[in-house]
């Protein structure tokens, strides 16, 4: 059974490109969140995704935006990249049937590097 | 708005030592808690969690952790710690009414000595 697969491992970009980056959920789950993990601090949720819309979001700028797949799998857009994006970006995926018993299980995570 | 404090940012023990790792969190509501840790090199891991019933919560590894609700508290134990408990731990909740968006302590590094 696979888990939470998320690509590139590893992503480097100038200021003001724009990366995109992916993810697969676990099997069996049909809901997908992302988060920003910066060195020596907790993930901070950025959004979720279920049934390809944006269900909640984090304080983060329109410059993060997502979407969701019909096979659930799902993409994070970064626009107009800055220094300060530099970060590990997790993705989680979840049941939403758990209702409000969800649990989330995190992907190996996507290590960007703004220059 | 909803946090999680933990105020051990790092920790160092030896091994068969124990291990408590505290754990608050500020919200007025029904709440869910999970500790999740981050082996070096791995990905995260769900260590336990707690979504109602029993306080006293045993997760993987020999770890469990005890939800009191008058001290907002989620604190995370073990009673003899190995080498390989060696990580960085994660304190999160949701709220019961949105059970989408964790929040993350900043964690705490868990350093073993052999």
């Amino acid at each position: 059974d696979a888990g939470v697969t998320q690509s590139p491992t590893h992503l480097i970009k100038t200021r003001g490109q724009q990366v995109t980056l992916r993810c697969s959920p676990k099997s069996g789950h049909d809901t997908v969140s992302w988060y920003q993990q910066a060195l020596g601090q907790g993930p901070q949720f950025i959004f979720q995704y279920y049934e390809e819309e944006e269900r909640q979001r984090g304080n983060f700028p329109d410059r993060f935006s997502g979407h969701q797949f019909p096979n659930y799998s799902s993409e994070l857009n970064v626009n107009a990249l800055l220094l300060g994006d530099s970060a590990l970006y997790l993705c989680a995926s979840s049941d939403r049937d758990r209702g409000a018993q969800e649990t989330q299980y995190f992907g190996p995570g996507t290590r960007l590097l703004v220059l | 708005a909803q946090s999680v404090s933990q105020h051990n940012h790092h920790v160092i023990l030896s091994e068969a030592a124990s291990l408590e790792l505290g754990c608050n969190y500020s919200y007025g509501g029904t709440v869910n808690l999970f500790w999740y840790v981050q082996y070096p090199g791995q990905h995260l891991q769900l260590l336990l969690k707690y979504f109602s019933g029993d306080p006293l919560v045993k997760g993987i590894k020999g770890f469990e952790a005890e939800f009191i609700k008058s001290k907002f508290s989620f604190n995370l134990r073990k009673p003899s710690v190995q080498w390989s408990d060696t990580a960085e731990y994660f304190c999160a909740v949701t709220a019961y009414s949105s059970a989408s968006k964790i929040i993350f302590g900043s964690g705490t590094r868990l350093s073993i000595r052999p």
